[in-house]
């Protein structure tokens, strides 16, 4: 298992603003990933961030609104740039943990005004 | 394009008795199959899970069911107990692939 923790855990930010979201893992693990849960939505995947490469983005998720750094083996950052209402979520970061189970960490709940 | 489905947002079940969730999935691709419990201000914990090899498995109260001719699981939770108040999500992926589908989440309510 691993454990995680993400800071901060909650936030609000104003129009235009960027927040940048920090994710802590306690062991090394290869494959880091970012999710959005929107209010009543399921989770939908951002981006996998693999260290030392890019961040592999998904469909409708780009670069530029979502930065995403994974310095090493145990940490990774995802920036929410120049935020609006929509982007009021929670974001999870998880790790890839056995065959295709993930734990995730507690989450970050951003409300933009 | 909402790949993997749980059709019902909500379910209330009295202590002792089963709870079912059901989920459905359309990509006939996907062969391994997750379940997820999630509590307020937590993240999703693993539950269970199963390969599109196997019909059932088993963990204690949790059991999985997969019908693949359907492409339809469900989780059976017996007897169900007041904590297991929680959304959970359904998700699904195959083989050599990263990423896992999450289904919208059933709210399951156990009223003691």
């Amino acid at each position: 298992s691993a454990v995680i923790s993400q800071k901060p855990s909650r936030d609000i930010c104003q129009r235009g603003t960027s927040l940048t979201i920090q994710c802590q893992v306690d062991s090394q693990v290869t494959m880091m990933f970012w999710y959005r849960q929107q209010p009543g939505q399921s989770l939908t995947l951002i981006a996998t961030a693999n260290q030392g490469s890019e961040a592999t983005y998904e469909s409708g998720f780009v670069i530029d609104k979502f930065p995403i750094s994974r310095p090493n083996l145990t940490f990774s950052t995802l920036t929410v740039s120049n935020m609006s209402p929509e982007d009021s979520s929670i974001y999870l970061c998880s790790v890839l943990a056995g065959t295709y189970e993930q734990y995730f960490g507690p989450g970050t709940r951003l409300t933009v005004t | 394009d909402q790949q993997v489905k749980q059709n019902s947002p909500s379910l209330s079940v009295q202590e002792g008795r089963i709870s079912i969730l059901n989920c459905d999935y359309t990509n006939s691709m996907f062969d391994y199959f997750l379940w997820y419990k999630k509590y307020p201000a937590e993240g999703p914990t693993f539950l269970i899970s199963i390969s599109s090899i196997k019909d059932k498995n088993e963990d204690g109260r949790f059991t999985v069911f997969l019908n693949k001719s359907a492409k339809h699981l469900s989780l059976h939770i017996v007897p169900s107990q007041p904590g297991d108040s929680a959304v959970y999500f359904c998700a699904a992926t195959k083989t050599s692939y990263d990423k896992v589908i999450f289904g919208p989440g059933t709210s399951l309510s156990v009223i003691p």
